[in-house]
């Protein structure tokens, strides 16, 4: 089972942040959490993943709490390009290991 | 560079039917995995290749389906005597063995 949960789905006006939140409340102290998108007909894209620290990249920077329960997926000027399912995966420390996918968060971006 | 292909794109065919869907991946990378997606649903994990270790099939729904992965590259999923339910999308990836996972454009497979 997935050990994360997600809304299902969310709007956000293009040219703003898009905040997207998920809760990872079992996490263990060595799991990583890590996102993907799956834009409409395509295969899955990975974004970003991390440990417990705040990480960026050139697509979108990820804030985990301190107390590594919950995290979100900031998307800071969001197009829309990135209308699309983002998955939040916690994963184990031997990180190549299967993904086990949950349901997601629908992204709509709105013109 | 290019990135992980999969053919054929699409597969339809007749219910009972054998078929074969066969992954590229990226060169280099020495982890392979098989995930399905079914119409309106997530991603189901069906099976992993991590270099010339036995193969994870955890994720296979029944006997009727295999993959294999030749000389650590190419693999091939087999789905024996085809179901209405096998229809799907078979999405196949790749990892260098630092987590993320290289996705290829998926299968789409209609089982008549």
């Amino acid at each position: 089972d997935a050990k994360t949960t997600q809304p299902p789905s969310m709007d956000c006006a293009e040219g703003r942040a898009a905040n997207l939140p998920c809760n990872h409340s079992t996490i263990s102290g060595n799991e990583y959490v890590y996102w993907y998108r799956q834009i409409h007909s395509q295969g899955p894209q990975y974004i970003i993943h991390g440990l417990k620290n705040n990480e960026t990249n050139e697509m979108a920077s990820l804030i985990i709490t301190e107390d590594r329960k919950s995290s979100t997926l900031i998307l800071p000027h969001a197009t829309l390009r990135d209308t699309a399912v983002y998955y939040c995966i916690v994963r184990p420390p031997n990180r190549d290991d299967k993904i086990i996918f949950g349901k997601g968060t629908r992204l709509h971006i709105l013109p | 560079g290019a990135g992980v292909s999969q053919s054929p794109s699409n597969k339809v065919t007749e219910k009972g039917k054998d078929v074969e869907l066969r992954c590229d991946p990226i060169s280099g990378h020495t982890a392979l995995y098989w995930y399905r997606q079914s119409l309106g649903q997530g991603l189901e994990f069906l099976i992993y290749f991590q270099g010339n270790s036995a193969p994870d099939k955890s994720g296979l729904p029944s006997d009727r389906f295999s993959a294999e992965r030749t000389g650590g590259s190419v693999s091939t999923l087999t789905i024996q005597r085809t179901q209405q339910e096998d229809s799907a999308v078979y999405l196949c990836a790749s990892s260098p063995n630092r987590g993320d996972q290289y996705f290829g454009p998926g299968t789409r497979l209609l089982v008549l």
